[in-house]
């Protein structure tokens, strides 16, 4: 597709499951970020990547919480031993570049729901 | 580090009034700016954006924002606002160096008929 691609887009699962969430950016974007809005919360920046370089873990509120991305394209959002708080819906977004001028294009989400 | 305050959190107009939705941000230099809407269900859409030049862009849908440096403000606006418009709007700025958008709360526009 042409766009951004997030799956699922809707998670259920237990307390304490690990999830993968996934982001497939539009094709030839270098950059990629993830974001996660909840209430009361608005959007909060999780991670960025840029190419080969290091990602930008800054916005992680956890080491529960990881993402990986793989061969400069798809990506994965991880958390692990998932806590009620983590419901919320994460959205990812990529740049043909990391430069501040380059206007984010978001996926639809993935909502997430830990019972 | 750069902050985005959006004062109106719900805001009520009826269709083919005019709209305003408020957006400040503080900020030392001039940042990109941006206004997003988000429908139910649905990721953000870029309405507009703002980076140097003219200091009223127009976007799409017939969204337009106007950025006032003294006032660090980055206000948008629709001349009638019709009933498709009812979503959440975002403001956001980038600084240029940092890596992440930040963005404001957000205000939810309800348009009745």
């Amino acid at each position: 597709g042409a766009g951004v691609s997030q799956s699922p887009s809707n998670k259920v699962t237990e307390k304490g499951k690990d999830v993968e969430l996934r982001c497939d950016p539009i094709s030839g974007h270098t950059a990629l970020y993830w974001y996660r809005q909840s209430l009361g919360q608005g959007l909060e920046f999780l991670i960025y990547f840029q190419g080969n370089s290091a990602p930008d873990k800054s916005g992680l509120p956890s080491d529960r919480f990881s993402a990986e991305r793989t061969g400069g394209s798809v990506s994965t959002l991880t958390i692990q031993r998932t806590q009620q708080e983590d419901s919320a819906v994460y959205l990812c977004a990529s740049t043909q570049g990391g430069l501040g001028n380059q206007p984010q294009h978001f996926g639809d989400g993935t909502r997430l729901s830990i019972l | 580090a750069q902050s985005v305050t959006q004062p109106d959190i719900h805001i009520t107009v009826s269709e083919g009034a005019s709209l305003e939705l408020r957006c400040n941000y503080s900020y030392g230099a001039t940042p990109y700016l941006f206004w997003y809407v988000q429908s139910p269900g649905q990721g953000l859409q870029l309405l507009l954006k703002y980076f140097s030049g003219d200091t009223l862009v127009q976007g799409i849908k017939g969204f337009e924002a106007e950025f006032k440096r003294s006032q660090s403000s980055f206000n948008l606006r629709k001349p009638s606002v019709h009933w498709s418009d009812a979503a959440e709007y975002f403001c956001a700025v980038h600084t240029g160096t940092a890596s992440k958008l930040t963005f404001g709360t957000g205000t939810r526009l309800q348009v009745t008929l």
